[in-house]
């Protein structure tokens, strides 16, 4: 069985500043990718980031970030110097090799506050 | 422009009236998969198709049936709505049934059964 938790379900924090959203997750699958998903206002998904078990290499992109750490099953998200355009509910995923299923997290909605 | 579509965006029913959601994707992608949304649950897969004429269950399939008859229509059938099953529904493709697939998500399908 595959599982991954958002604990945060809500988070605020005023434009500018910067905030981390975490995710852990369990798995049996040596072999696995995770993904972090946005979902705006407007309702649609969008991809953010796609990563292997087997790079733990962090990643950057922008004023985006993210973080894998597999000794303690966490890829956490972090955003630098955030906007009000950031304001959406982000969801992380997972799906080991041998599984055919995405299993999402619950997600965490996060406020950009002007 | 490569996409992922369903219709209808917005739906209204009452208990026990057979309704179809309907879904095509223009990618030529192998897989498919209808996810449910709920407050506080995140997305939950319902039924997935790794190609035509094969159909697998998700986590939550009780309610619903599914046909692949064509690479690019995958539609959601549910023959007895109950309330219940209000919520918001997801279409997603991706270009095979591989772990490493980038999901491609529709705009949703808001259905709400009175």
């Amino acid at each position: 069985a595959q599982k991954v938790t958002q604990a945060q379900t809500e988070i605020s924090v005023v434009e500018k500043e910067d905030v981390t959203l975490d995710c852990v997750y369990e798995t049996r699958d040596t072999t696995y990718y995770l993904f972090w998903y946005k979902q705006p206002p407007s309702g649609e998904l969008v991809f953010l980031i796609r990563r292997n078990s087997f790079d733990e290499q962090n990643e950057i992109s922008g004023r985006y970030s993210w973080n894998f750490q597999k000794s303690t099953s966490s890829f956490n998200f972090t955003i630098t110097a955030s906007q009000v355009v950031d304001s959406a509910v982000y969801f992380c995923a997972l799906r080991g090799f041998g599984n055919e299923k995405l299993t999402f997290g619950t997600g965490t909605r996060l406020t950009i506050i002007p | 422009e490569a996409q992922v579509t369903q219709n209808p965006r917005y739906l209204i029913t009452v208990t026990g009236k057979k309704l179809t959601v309907t879904c095509s994707q223009n990618m030529n992608h192998e897989y498919m998969s209808w996810y449910r949304q709920d407050p506080g649950l995140g997305l939950r897969q319902i039924y997935y198709s790794m190609n035509v004429e094969v159909t697998d269950k998700g986590d939550v399939p009780e309610g619903y049936k599914v046909s692949r008859k064509e690479k690019r229509n995958f539609p959601l059938i549910l023959e007895s709505p109950s309330p219940n099953q209000t919520s918001l529904y997801f279409c997603a493709s991706s270009l095979s049934g591989r772990p490493a697939d980038e999901q491609y998500f529709g705009p949703g399908t808001r259905l709400t059964v009175t």
